[in-house]
């Protein structure tokens, strides 16, 4: 399966402890993004990546958010001392640049992560 | 800022019938608009989108949109509802110089009975 994935695809941790999810997105992918989705709400933007460089982060990702993409491939989402409102599922996506530059492409999402924090 | 409204919770249809699931969008510039769907415990899938060009654009599964520029939508419709149909949809939009944030829309659940 060339898709997107995710791992692990169900995590419960404790409030205080550190998190991380990795997310492998399509091979011929440059692009990869995390959105955050909680129950009855669509998916809300978290921090995209173009390669190896994020070039955009949302003011919801604090400060103990940190996502990373070491060599333009796989992605890591650490969420340092977590919190109950840290509850929901974590989504990755990638799409491709297309020859346009800015890219027309759909995104094309793994099955996401589901966090739960007690 | 951009933003999309789907000002429906919940849309039940009869297997057969037309449907139109609904949004209407804000983007400061040029929109590129998606809709995707969303089966129980799997990921969203991606079912069409406006880019430029004809303002009705088909995707997969027999469903297509209409893009409406002058009233801000990009309605989602299919001619003939069937039960497998039955989901979750998102409607979203993303500035056309704008390569990063997508903005989705909070979902309307899909119900089409038999």
């Amino acid at each position: 399966d060339t898709g997107v994935s995710q791992d692990p695809r169900h995590k419960i941790t404790k409030r205080g402890q550190n998190v991380t999810f990795r997310c492998d997105p399509i091979s011929e992918h440059n692009r990869l993004y995390w959105y955050r989705q909680t129950l009855g709400q669509g998916p809300e933007f978290l921090t995209y990546f173009q390669n190896e460089a994020q070039l955009e982060k949302s003011r919801l990702l604090s400060d103990r958010f940190s996502a990373e993409r070491p060599k333009g491939s796989f992605s890591t989402l650490e969420i340092q001392r977590t919190e109950q409102g840290d509850s929901a599922m974590y989504l990755c996506a990638s799409s491709p640049q297309g020859l346009a530059g800015a890219g027309t492409g759909e995104l094309f999402f793994g099955e996401g992560s589901r966090l739960t924090v007690l | 800022a951009q933003s999309v409204a789907q000002p429906e919770d919940q849309v039940n249809v009869a297997e057969g019938n037309p449907l139109t699931v609904k949004c209407t969008y804000s983007v400061s510039g040029n929109p590129y608009l998606f809709w995707y769907v969303q089966y129980p415990n799997r990921g969203l899938q991606f079912l069409l989108k406006y880019i430029t060009g004809d303002n009705l654009v088909k995707g997969s599964y027999g469903f297509e949109a209409e893009f409406n520029k002058s009233q801000t939508s990009f309605h989602l419709k299919k001619p003939s509802a069937l039960v497998s149909d039955s989901a979750l949809y998102f409607c979203a939009v993303r500035d056309m110089t704008n390569a990063g944030k997508s903005t989705f829309g909070d979902g309307t659940t899909l119900t089409v009975k038999p």
